[in-house]
């Protein structure tokens, strides 16, 4: 069964301190790591798809790296639009279902 | 720019009732997701449709829970009857074909049983 644990829970920055989130996975084959944002009442915007072990990708502040067992999700001078709550999902071979953890959510304060 | 649709937004119920929820997926888009999410977790999958095909509801609670997609465009999830622990929020998305990465999410609807 795929699994997705990511840390910290729940992470205070200031305005401009970056930072980073972590997304541990066990898969039997991974076919795409998956990063969304999630604003408080509403659904999860996609951010990235990574496929293999040291891809890389950014959009304005996030950057998402990939490793054989884990992502991480940079946040780089954050701001405070930059406040919600950021999930990783994973898809193994053979399977359509996406396997999401239960998510980092992240305040930043001006 | 394309968006899912979803309604209601909100929906309260009291439990045994029966209760209804709307999805229209991007138009175009084959695959339909029913999600649900509660409160502090990741949405976990409850029903897959490939046009108007079920392709997975293993993780449907299918005592209670229906879901249809008829002429394979929109899609209705029914709850009869609505237990407390239904509490939660139910999300649709849809995505350009079976296999395809990105899975685009609707609004939700969040849904409290009293």
């Amino acid at each position: 069964e795929d699994q997705v644990t990511q840390s910290p829970e729940a992470l205070r920055l200031q305005e401009g301190e970056s930072s980073s989130l972590n997304c541990s996975y066990t898969v039997s084959g991974l076919r795409g790591l998956f990063w969304y944002r999630q604003d408080p009442g509403k659904g999860p915007e996609f951010l990235f798809t990574l496929y293999s072990a040291g891809e890389e990708k950014e959009k304005e502040r996030l950057k998402a790296t990939l490793t054989k067992k884990e992502s991480f999700l940079h946040i780089t001078a954050p701001k405070p639009e930059d406040s919600a709550t950021y999930l990783c999902a994973v898809r193994s071979y053979g399977n359509n279902r996406l396997a999401f953890g239960k998510g980092n959510q992240v305040v930043v304060i001006p | 720019e394309a968006e899912v649709a979803q309604s209601p937004r909100y929906k309260i119920t009291e439990k045994s009732q029966a209760v209804a929820f709307w999805c229209d997926p991007i138009s175009g888009h084959a695959t339909l997701y029913w999600y649900r999410q509660i409160l502090g977790q990741g949405p976990e999958l409850l029903v897959q449709f490939q046009d108007e095909s079920v392709v997975d509801d293993s993780q449907l609670p299918k005592d209670r829970f229906s879901a249809e997609r008829l002429k394979g465009v929109d899609s209705t999830l029914k709850i009869q009857p609505a237990e407390l622990g239904d509490s939660a929020m139910y999300l649709c998305a849809s995505s350009s074909q079976m296999g395809a990465d990105e899975q685009f999410f609707g609004p939700g609807t969040r849904l409290t049983v009293l």
